[in-house]
């Protein structure tokens, strides 16, 4: 059973450009959640997902972000007009059902670097 | 708001011996579940263990475990004969039963020397 599925693993962006991170959750996942590590940080909650509906963005910044999952196909993270402060690494992770066995299963992080 | 809090930047071990990671979160619930994640250099988040908050038994896997102190809000981890392959960052997190906001520390980097 693979695991939660990122890619790129490391991407390269100039300032102003578009950036789309994928991920494919665990088989029989429905839940996909993203998160942002900034340099020595912790990871920051993003957004929520489930199939074809986003259920809690409150952590994703208004403007230029956005995410998708549809009901084919992975998740995407879109980051539109990157600026430096983008340079991170994302992750995602996914789960079987919201809470209940409290447990994410993540996967290896997109890194994204701006020029 | 659910804070977690880990007041140790970074430590080190000599291998073989044990060390202790702090952990101190801060909430108003009672159902949750705490964790901690293992980062190594490559980066990926591998999680070293569980505590359910309603669970008084203190979790344990092979030479990690915790001490889970809920009135407290205290949640330490403690690595016994510490190995090279040890060596990373850590981090202390929260979630609150049935949502799926998991809050984060910032994290303790290990060294294990040998």
């Amino acid at each position: 059973n693979a695991g939660v599925m990122q890619n790129p693993r490391h991407l390269v962006r100039r300032r102003g450009q578009e950036a789309r991170l994928r991920c494919s959750p665990m088989k029989g996942h429905s839940h996909v959640y993203w998160y942002r590590q900034l340099p020595e940080e912790g990871l920051k909650f993003m957004v929520y997902l489930q199939k074809e509906n986003i259920i809690d963005e409150s952590g994703m910044p208004k403007e230029r972000f956005s995410a998708e999952f549809p009901k084919e196909g992975p998740s995407i993270l879109r980051i539109q007009q990157v600026v430096r402060g983008d340079s991170a690494a994302y992750f995602c992770a996914s789960s079987p059902e919201q809470g209940d066995t409290g447990e994410l299963f993540f996967g290896e992080g997109s890194r994204l670097t701006v020029l | 708001a659910q804070t977690v809090t880990q007041s140790q930047p970074e430590m080190s071990v000599q291998e073989a011996e044990t060390v202790t990671l702090s952990c101190t979160y801060d909430t108003s619930e009672s159902n949750y579940y705490l964790f901690w994640y293992k980062q190594p250099p490559s980066r990926q988040m591998i999680l070293v263990i569980r505590q359910e908050a309603y669970k008084q038994q203190n979790a344990t896997e092979n030479r990690f475990s915790v001490n889970f102190q809920k009135a407290a809000k205290s949640f330490s981890l403690k690595i016994s004969d510490s190995q090279l392959g040890d060596t990373a960052m850590y981090f202390c997190a929260f979630m609150k039963q049935g949502l799926n906001d998991m809050r984060f520390g910032a994290g303790t980097r290990l060294t294990v020397k040998p």
